[in-house]
C-alpha cells in the first residue's frame, strides 16, 4: 500500500485568491489523480497528473483553473486559481495504477469566503 | 458514461450487521471496492474483490458480489459505533480511473 499526505490539510481563503495543494506519496505510483468532493456529494475526478507532462483534465475543468504539476514519481500540487465560494470543496489526491487498488490522501478542505 | 448506485442512508442498532448496496452498470469492471471516509478524513479502502470472485470475507467484513446482476454488497458483523462513516462503493474496468458510488452514511446507534 501507499501512504499518502497532503498539505495545508485545511485552509480558508478570500475569494479571488489562489491556493496550491500538495500531495507526497511515500513510494513511487504510476498514476496520481486529483479529486474534489462537495459537500454531501460523491468524488469527481479533476484530472490526472501525468509526470513529466501535461495533466489530463476531465470534462468541466480547465488547466487555467485548475494547474497541475507532477515533477517526479512521488509528489504532485495542484492549484485552485481565482478562488471563487463555489469552489469551497475537500480537495483529495489519489495514487495507484491499473491493476492496483487506489489509495487517498486525507484530503484538503477549503473554505472560500 | 459507467454508474455506480448506492443507497444514501442506512441505520442500524450497535452488534447488529449491516449490509450495504451497491449496483454498478460497467460489465467490464475488472476490480470491485470498497471505501470507508470518517467525518473530515479521506477515504480508506477497506476491501476488494476481483471481477471472477463471488465473495472475500476479511474479519468482520464479507464482501458478495453476483456479476449476472452487477450487485455488490458489504456485511459488516456486530457493527460498532466507530463504523459509523461513509461507505463507497467503487468499480474500475478498462480503465485506470475507478468510478464511484456517491456513498452510504451509516448510522450505528446504541
Amino acid at each position: 500500500s501507499a501512504v499518502i499526505s497532503q498539505k495545508p490539510s485545511r485552509d480558508i481563503c478570500q475569494r479571488g485568491t489562489s491556493l496550491t495543494i500538495q500531495c507526497q506519496v511515500d513510494s513511487q505510483v504510476t498514476m496520481m489523480f486529483w479529486y474534489r468532493q462537495q459537500p454531501g456529494q460523491s468524488l469527481t475526478l479533476i484530472a490526472t497528473a501525468n509526470q513529466g507532462s501535461e495533466a489530463t483534465y476531465e470534462s468541466g475543468f480547465v488547466i487555467d483553473k485548475f494547474p497541475i504539476s507532477r515533477p517526479n514519481l512521488t509528489f504532485s500540487t495542484l492549484t485552485v486559481s481565482n478562488m471563487s465560494p463555489e469552489d469551497s470543496s475537500i480537495y483529495l489526491c489519489a495514487a495507484g495504477g491499473p491493476n492496483v487498488e487506489q489509495f487517498f490522501g486525507p484530503g484538503t478542505r477549503l473554505t472560500v469566503l | 458514461g459507467e454508474d455506480v448506485e448506492q443507497s444514501l442512508f442506512l441505520s442500524v442498532r450497535e452488534g447488529d450487521s449491516s449490509v450495504i448496496n451497491c449496483t454498478y452498470t460497467d460489465s467490464s469492471s475488472t476490480y470491485l471496492y470498497w471505501y470507508k471516509q470518517e467525518p473530515g478524513a479521506g477515504l480508506q479502502l477497506l476491501t476488494y474483490i476481483f471481477s471472477n470472485m463471488d465473495m472475500k470475507q476479511d474479519q468482520r467484513l464479507t464482501v458478495l458480489l453476483n456479476k449476472k446482476d452487477k450487485h455488490l454488497s458489504l456485511r459488516i458483523a456486530d457493527t460498532q459505533t466507530g463504523d459509523s462513516a461513509i461507505y463507497f462503493c467503487a468499480e474500475k474496468g478498462g480503465s485506470y480511473i475507478p468510478t464511484f458510488g456517491r456513498g452510504t452514511s451509516l448510522i450505528v446507534h446504541p
